[in-house]
């Protein structure tokens, strides 16, 4: 157990639709780290947040957005769901920003119909 | 930039045999340098890490070496067992913003 949380486990939901994804990180972890696994792209970072704000940005489309709340738990919304946006999103979250290994939550599989 | 190219699966071995992953990277400063490995329906998980030149990472008999000077940074293991199958994920990680930076991952099947 690494001790981030991710709910729901699984989500299915149909094209077109809004879901929210949330992710609780470690005790004392102020990183916040999204991640998008498929098959066929494999796995994308998507967007990081420490202590609140937003620190880096990777492949996250704009009908995706996340943000961090302030007791650190972290929420990731998908808007406009398209068929391709059916994958594991993981959450990950680390201590700080430098050098920091990031402890991965067990992942909420989306599936758009 | 920054990226990490590794060898591409699926690789599938017999139990006690040799295993090698390659990894190589590209950055553009010195990375911090980790193996995740994935099992079936689970999340990544940290298996080794490597900071700085010449420092190998090891557990679970895993073992990497991080070499600058061929920017590598390979995954080896002596015997495999089945319970190893997995997939294998390198990565790094520059000393600002901690952004990881993935390999597409490899796939392992140890078959008994």
């Amino acid at each position: 157990d690494s001790g981030v949380t991710q709910t729901p486990k699984h989500l299915i939901t149909a094209t077109g639709q809004r879901v929210t994804l949330r992710c609780s990180p470690r005790s004392g972890d102020l990183s916040v780290y999204w991640y998008q696994q498929s098959l066929d792209q494999g796995l994308q970072f998507l967007i990081q947040y420490y202590n609140g704000e937003e620190r880096a940005k990777g492949n996250i489309l704009e009908r995706f957005s996340a943000q961090q709340f302030p007791d650190l738990h972290s929420e990731l919304n998908l808007s406009s769901l398209e068929l391709g946006d059916s994958a594991l999103y993981f959450c990950a979250s680390s201590e700080g920003t430098v050098y920091n290994e990031q402890f991965f939550g067990p992942g909420t599989r989306l599936t758009v119909l | 930039g920054n990226s990490v190219t590794q060898m591409e699966g699926p690789v599938t071995l017999s139990e006690e045999a040799f295993l090698t992953i390659n990894c190589t990277y590209t950055a553009t400063g010195y990375p911090s340098l980790f193996w995740y490995v994935q099992y079936p329906g689970e999340g990544l998980q940290l298996l080794l890490k490597a900071t700085k030149a010449d420092d190998k990472g090891s557990n679970k008999g895993f073992e990497a070496t991080y070499r600058k000077e061929t920017t590598s940074f390979h995954l080896e293991k002596g015997s495999v067992q089945v319970s190893d199958s997995a997939v294998y994920f390198c990565a790094l990680s520059m000393n600002t913003g901690n952004q990881f930076y993935f390999g597409t991952g490899t796939s392992l099947t140890v078959i008994p």
